[in-house]
């Protein structure tokens, strides 16, 4: 089985400042992370994952995440944080050693409240 | 290159109806996922398809089913519906099942009320 921790409901950050937001995982083949930006009545946006290669991946909007293997953690950072960042982030993952058969598992989400 | 469509956006149904939703995928996809998600919560899997069959399913009931189409457009069909399907139904397409492939891609997201 696989899972998907999110311990913040929410996260307040002052506009500029760094963010970080905290995603931790449960899976017993080899992990396939993802993140996802969800606005009000909308779907879901993607905004990078980690398959394999560098622990460190960037994606879109200036974001970035690290896999920590050892943590089993894959937390969502940016280094300054824009009014705009405000929405609701989808942590998911994925057994990559499925065989193909699994959907993603999403976190409860978080959300990013970032104040002028 | 046009992204994953969803219809309706919104729809009322009674309980014990039956209901489909449609998706089309983005171009050059050949799977199709669908999730539910409920009010504060996130999405759920409900089930995938991967050139036009079942290939994976989630926690769900099989009044819960699907179809996809030679062009890899999809449906979701719900029957008996019960006041907990109420929900946003959410569809993501992604080149195909493995690897860099499953990078999922979702739809704007169908708003079901069943009263």
């Amino acid at each position: 089985a696989q899972s998907v921790a999110q311990p913040e409901d929410q996260v307040n950050v002052a506009e500029g400042n760094p963010l970080t937001v905290k995603c931790t995982y449960s899976v017993s083949g080899n992990p396939y992370l993802f993140w996802y930006v969800q606005y009000p009545n909308r779907g879901l946006q993607f905004l990078l994952k980690y398959i394999t290669g560098d622990n460190l991946v960037k994606g879109s909007y200036g974001f970035e995440a690290e896999f920590n293997k050892s943590q089993t953690s894959f937390h969502l950072k940016k280094p300054s944080a824009l009014v705009s960042d405000s929405a609701l982030y989808f942590c998911a993952v994925r057994d990559g050693s499925g065989g193909g058969a699994d959907g993603l598992t999403f976190g409860k989400g978080t959300h990013l409240i970032i104040q002028p | 290159e046009t992204g994953v469509t969803q219809s309706p956006t919104h729809l009322i149904k009674t309980r014990g109806q039956q209901v489909t939703l449609r998706c089309s995928s983005q171009s050059g996809h050949n799977t199709v996922s669908w999730y539910q998600q409920a009010l504060g919560q996130g999405p759920q899997f409900i089930f995938q398809y991967y050139r036009e069959e079942e290939n994976g399913r989630g926690n769900f009931p099989p009044r819960f089913s699907g179809l996809q189409f030679p062009n890899y457009s999809s449906e979701l069909n719900v029957n008996a519906l019960e006041l907990d399907d109420s929900a946003l139904y959410l569809c993501a397409s992604s080149l195909g099942i493995t690897g860099s492939n499953y990078e999922q891609y979702f739809g704007p997201g169908t708003r079901l009320t069943v009263t």
